[in-house]
């Protein structure tokens, strides 16, 4: 069965604490990973797409990494701000030929002042 | 602004009342989504819309319906079929096309009393 697995399932750092979130994955003919970030009781926001292993993207203290069966989410000196659920999907062909994109539970994470 | 708007926010319902939740679009995509969020879970796909007057059923359509007669509109109804239907339900569009990534409305929390 596909699957995207996150983790860890929650995460708390103390501000200015730099860690990684991680999204394993083992769906085949990848046609994207996506990473979201979303608050409570709201919708998730899109941060990055990666389409290919060693592709990286950067937004502020945000970086996203891709290898063939994995992604990184490296936040790097957190802030209170960033406290937040991240969600990673991934966009894949199916057998039957359609695309599909399958989500993880995601990563809560907080960080404390 | 372009952007996706759902509407209501929240939403009560009896049991065995049928309850449609709002999606509008401005971005001129052509796919819309609807999805399932509940605690401890990943997303999960309802029903989806590639173009107007066609839809298909994501993993969990059982208990609901839609129809796409506007490229801007994708309502989802909740009807009294749906055994567990308090849940959060996100709405989300894209344009279509190689590994383009999904927008996300603000979600409607459902509560079935």
């Amino acid at each position: 069965e596909d699957q995207v697995t996150q983790s860890p399932e929650a995460l708390r750092l103390q501000e200015g604490e730099s860690s990684s979130l991680n999204c394993s994955y083992t769906v085949s003919g990848l046609r994207g990973l996506f990473w979201y970030r979303q608050d409570p009781g709201k919708g998730p926001e899109f941060l990055f797409t990666l389409y290919s292993a060693g592709e990286e993207k950067e937004k502020e203290r945000l970086k996203a990494t891709l290898t063939k069966k994995e992604s990184f989410l490296h936040i790097t000196a957190p802030k209170p701000e960033d406290s937040a659920t991240y969600l990673c999907a991934v966009r894949h062909r199916t057998q039957g030929g359609s695309e599909k994109l399958v989500f993880g539970k995601g990563t809560k994470l907080t960080v404390n002042p | 602004d372009g952007g996706i708007t759902q509407s209501p926010k929240y939403l009560f319902r009896k049991e065995g009342q049928n309850v449609t939740l709002s999606c509008e679009q401005n971005l001129n995509h052509d796919a819309m989504y609807w999805y399932r969020q509940d605690p401890g879970q990943g997303l999960r796909l309802i029903y989806y819309s590639q173009i107007v007057n066609d839809f298909q059923k994501g993993d969990i359509a059982e208990g609901y319906s839609v129809s796409r007669e506007k490229k801007e509109s994708f309502p989802l109804t909740v009807t009294s079929a749906q055994k567990n239907p308090t849940a959060f339900y996100l709405c989300a569009s894209r344009l279509s096309g190689w590994g383009n990534e999904q927008f996300f409305g603000p979600g409607t929390r459902l509560t079935v009393l």
